[in-house]
């Protein structure tokens, strides 16, 4: 069964530090992996997806996420953060051949001025 | 435009009622789903349809019964609403060639008392 796990439940880092929020999966079948950002009261929104080809995929806001078959890991990365920035994160793969995504439990980023 | 949209918001309703949640989207794709996220933030699939056409139902209590009339809007039919129903529903839908990258609304609260 496909499973993804997000590694901590809660970031805190002071702005302009940079981040990384850990995300590894398992499958026995091919995947592809998102990660979502869910802003308070509001629905989420994709950031960026590994689909095939280059393993560094960048998406929006600055963050950027590599693709590690060997240790079936998706790591978000930004260099510097933002206040703005302070969200819910989630990690999800969506298995070949399957019409769903199954969901890490979330990464809380909270920066700090 | 809202691309994705629920409604209500918020709803707030008494044990054993009969509630329905409506999703609309306007952005022509032709898959829809349902997720729900539990009060630890924890988001899990529960329909999928394509289509019109239902193509997951990730072991829902048949309490739920989504409809959808045409591909645009898919609603959820909730019957013998219980305490653990309490959840953040959310709406969501993708394209069929980039399944995994799902648009959201901005989720509906359910709270059952």
């Amino acid at each position: 069964a496909q499973s993804v796990t997000q590694l901590d439940s809660q970031v805190p880092v002071f702005e302009e530090a940079p981040v990384e929020l850990r995300c590894n999966y398992s499958s026995s079948v091919s995947v592809y992996l998102f990660w979502y950002v869910q802003y308070p009261n509001q629905g989420l929104q994709l950031l960026l997806k590994y689909l095939s080809g280059s393993t560094l995929v960048k998406g929006i806001n600055g963050f950027e996420a590599e693709f590690n078959k060997s240790q079936t890991s998706f790591h978000l990365r930004k260099p510097s953060v933002h206040i703005s920035d302070t969200a819910e994160y989630f990690c999800a793969v969506r298995p070949g051949g399957y019409n769903k995504l199954i969901f890490g439990a979330g990464t809380r980023l909270a920066v700090h001025p | 435009d809202t691309a994705v949209s629920q409604t209500p918001k918020y709803l707030v309703t008494q044990m054993g009622n009969d509630k329905s949640i409506k999703c609309e989207q306007n952005l022509g794709h032709d898959t829809m789903y349902w997720y729900k996220q539990d009060s630890k933030k924890f988001l899990k699939i529960m329909f999928s349809y394509n289509n019109k056409e239902l193509i997951i139902n990730e072991t829902v209590p048949n309490r739920f019964s989504p409809k959808s009339p045409d591909k645009a809007h898919l609603n959820l039919h909730i019957n013998s609403l219980e305490l653990g129903d309490s959840a953040v529903y959310f709406c969501a839908s993708s394209p069929p060639e980039r399944m995994g990258e799902a648009f959201f609304g901005q989720g509906t609260r359910l709270t059952v008392v």
